[in-house]
């Protein structure tokens, strides 16, 4: 069956990195666009950007531009989404999400989600 | 960027009764190619990922109890639930992926 497993919760400093990684199983991974939504504790779904199938073009949100990097590896059907400058209110669950199909952006596979917490 | 306002905030319905949520985006978001609207609702429970339940703003996903429905056109967007069952305690959410994938605030749905 289509899964999407997302690597262990992460602790990180101020002014750090972080890199998730997102594996897929049970379909053609060079197929489908990947996102990442991240949530803050208590809040609200937030879009942070999508890679296309090749690996080749990424589109961001405003909010992240500048601070984030998608990449993926079709070798080992993994996609990786780094945050860099870490803050506190980048504390959230990071998710990965595959589209239904090219063509309909809803996201009908999600990975479990992996907590990262900024803090001092 | 486009806005997505879900309302209301938070809803309280009584078991088998009708649950209405509603999504209303800033600009439209209606393809005027395939005439198919970049609409999507999902539902959230505690401590799980989103689940896809309706895209296109009215094509129930797979799997997806046909209580489940979705309407709307170009900026007003509806998600019904018409007989309220117990598992359908959750935060729902709109999303737009015509443009921007914003998401709406979120909608808490509670047994009345």
């Amino acid at each position: 069956q289509v899964q999407l497993v997302q690597s262990g919760a992460e602790v990180k400093k101020p002014g750090a990195s972080v890199k998730v990684s997102c594996k897929a199983s049970g379909y053609t991974f060079t197929n489908y666009f990947m996102h990442w939504v991240r949530q803050a504790p208590g809040q609200g779904l937030d879009w942070m950007g999508i890679i296309n199938p090749s690996g080749t073009r990424t589109t961001y949100a405003q909010k992240f531009q500048g601070r984030v990097t998608m990449t993926r590896d079709a070798s080992t059907s993994t996609v990786y989404m780094e945050l860099s400058s870490l803050r506190s209110d980048d504390t959230a669950i990071y998710y990965c999400a595959r589209e239904v199909r090219t063509g309909i952006g809803a996201a009908n596979c999600w990975g479990q989600g992996t907590l990262v917490t900024v803090s001092s | 960027d486009i806005v997505m306002t879900q309302s209301p905030d938070s809803l309280a319905v009584s078991l088998g009764e009708r649950a209405t949520i509603n999504c209303r985006s800033s600009q439209s978001i209606l393809y005027r190619s395939s005439d198919r609207n970049g609409l999507a609702w999902y539902q959230q429970k505690p401590g799980q990922p989103p689940k896809l339940l309706i895209y296109g703003a009215s094509t129930r996903e797979s799997g997806v109890p046909d209580r489940f429905s979705g309407s709307g056109s170009g900026t007003d967007f509806t998600l019904t639930i018409s007989s309220l069952q117990a598992e359908d305690v959750a935060v729902y959410y709109c999303q737009e992926y015509h443009t921007s994938y914003t998401f709406g605030q979120g909608t808490k749905l509670e047994i009345k």
